[in-house]
């Protein structure tokens, strides 16, 4: 079974530094998407970027960039610039599509604080 | 589009009652998902539907959760005999291709 492993369950920057989140996954499969989920507090879930297996080069998007490891099955979430609106829990998730499904597996997050 | 919306935002319950909660999806996405997610925790995948089919139920969904989508457009999750056990939070997701978008969910407390 595919597995998502966030180990750092808080992490604080100061404003207008660059932080790195980490993510671990475990799987068999070759084809598969990863992302990066934001939960500001009290609101909803929002994307910050995906990943498709396949691609080698890394995502970036705007202030957001990842660092997609295949081989050692390493995700990591880089925030440049950090601002306080980026406060908040940050969940990296997994996709593979089975049997015409899509399944999505979500690690436990990552509380990010950004000091004024 | 106007994202995907669920009612109600907050509900509280007592132990043994029926709670029932609405999802409605953006409306071009065929793909609806349910998960529960708790303090601290992320979203864990309880069901999901293609259209009104549903395709899969985790082993996290007891015979007390059912779940509708009629007519492929907006979706019922039900959960009798509640239990304390059951308070979180209830997200909905939808999707057209493998990008979810997610609404604010449901805060059950059960009391």
């Amino acid at each position: 079974a595919q597995t998502v492993t966030q180990s750092q369950p808080e992490m604080s920057v100061q404003e207008a530094e660059t932080v790195t989140l980490s993510c671990t996954y475990d799987t068999s499969e070759s084809n598969y998407y990863l992302f990066w989920y934001k939960q500001p507090p009290s609101r909803q879930m929002i994307l910050v970027i995906r990943q498709e297996a396949y691609k080698q080069q890394n995502a970036t998007e705007n202030r957001f960039s990842v660092n997609f490891q295949k081989a050692a099955k390493s995700f990591s979430l880089k925030i440049s610039d950090s601002q306080l609106g980026d406060t908040a829990m940050y969940f990296c998730a997994f996709m593979k599509r089975a049997s015409g499904t899509y399944k999505y597996i979500f690690g436990t997050g990552t509380r990010l604080k950004v000091l004024a | 589009d106007t994202g995907v919306s669920q009612d109600p935002r907050h509900k509280i319950t007592k132990r043994g009652q029926n709670v029932t909660f609405r999802c409605d999806p953006i409306s071009e996405h065929n793909r609806l998902y349910w998960y529960r997610q708790t303090l601290g925790q992320g979203p864990e995948f309880l069901t999901y539907f293609q259209n009104e089919a549903q395709l899969e139920k985790s082993r996290l969904l007891s015979d007390r959760f059912s779940a509708e989508r009629p007519k492929g457009s907006f979706s019922t999750l039900e959960i009798q005999r509640t239990e304390q056990g059951d308070s979180a939070m209830y997200l909905c997701a939808s999707s057209r291709d493998y990008e979810q978008y997610f609404g604010p969910g449901t805060r059950l407390t059960v009391t």
